[in-house]
């Protein structure tokens, strides 16, 4: 069975500072992966989207970049924290093929940017 | 362009009383899916069902049931007899057919308080 794993689960970080998540999947090959933002009482925001190798589509300009170094692996970076990158950044995959699109989130991280 | 409006932002009842959450959606392709997740406080979302445009037919599963009303372009979700473990935040989603990457329109959610 498939199983998608992200940390660090909590994270506070000064503003200025850098930042990385990380986001894993197991038990499928060449996964579409997401990066969400949804801040405190909001709705989901998709930030990234990849849908193979190196591969990289952004939805919101922003100071935070996505990578995807392997086939399952999928990591959120900042240079430079600001106040509002706080919230909670969620992970999903989907299988890649048109049909039976739903897709499957991680447990999130919730970031505090102090 | 997609859109998916969940209207009722916050709904709040008694344990044991039936409740339905709205979700209306708007989009110009004949082949879509639709999808309900529940997000409780712990976070991570849980995906519960998904639909597609062809299938119009209700679903029910334990004490969840689905209505899908193409002529209205709703996706209503209905929780029977509602429990303290129902209360979350549920999110109704749109998915295009051939939308590459798979993407999914979120509505903005219904956060639900079953009270005891």
């Amino acid at each position: 069975s498939q199983t998608i794993h992200q940390w660090p689960a909590t994270l506070v970080q000064p503003v200025g500072s850098p930042l990385s998540l990380e986001c894993t999947v197991e038990g499928t090959s060449n996964p579409n992966l997401y990066w969400y933002r949804q801040a405190a009482g909001r709705g989901l925001q998709l930030l990234f989207y990849s849908v193979g190798i190196g591969q990289i589509s952004s939805e919101v300009p922003q100071n935070l970049s996505a990578s995807r170094p392997q086939d399952r692996q999928f990591i959120l970076s900042s240079k430079k924290l600001l106040l509002s990158d706080s919230g909670f950044y969620l992970c999903a995959w989907s299988v890649d093929r048109v049909i039976y699109n739903e897709q499957f989130f991680g447990p999130g991280t919730r970031l505090t940017v102090l | 362009a997609q859109k998916v409006t969940q209207a009722q932002t916050e709904i709040s009842v008694v344990e044991k009383e039936d409740v339905t959450l709205d979700c209306v959606y708007e989009t110009r392709d004949t082949t879509y899916y639709l999808f309900w997740y529940k997000q409780p406080p712990s976070g991570e979302l849980v995906f519960l069902i998904r639909r597609n445009s062809f299938d119009e037919q209700n679903e029910i599963s334990g004490r969840y049931s689905w209505n899908f009303q193409k002529s209205t372009s709703s996706f209503n979700f209905t929780i029977t007899a509602s429990q303290v473990v129902d209360s979350a935040v549920y999110f109704c989603a749109l998915s295009e057919n051939n939308n590459a990457g798979n993407m999914l329109t979120f509505g903005g959610g219904t956060r639900l308080m079953v009270k005891p």
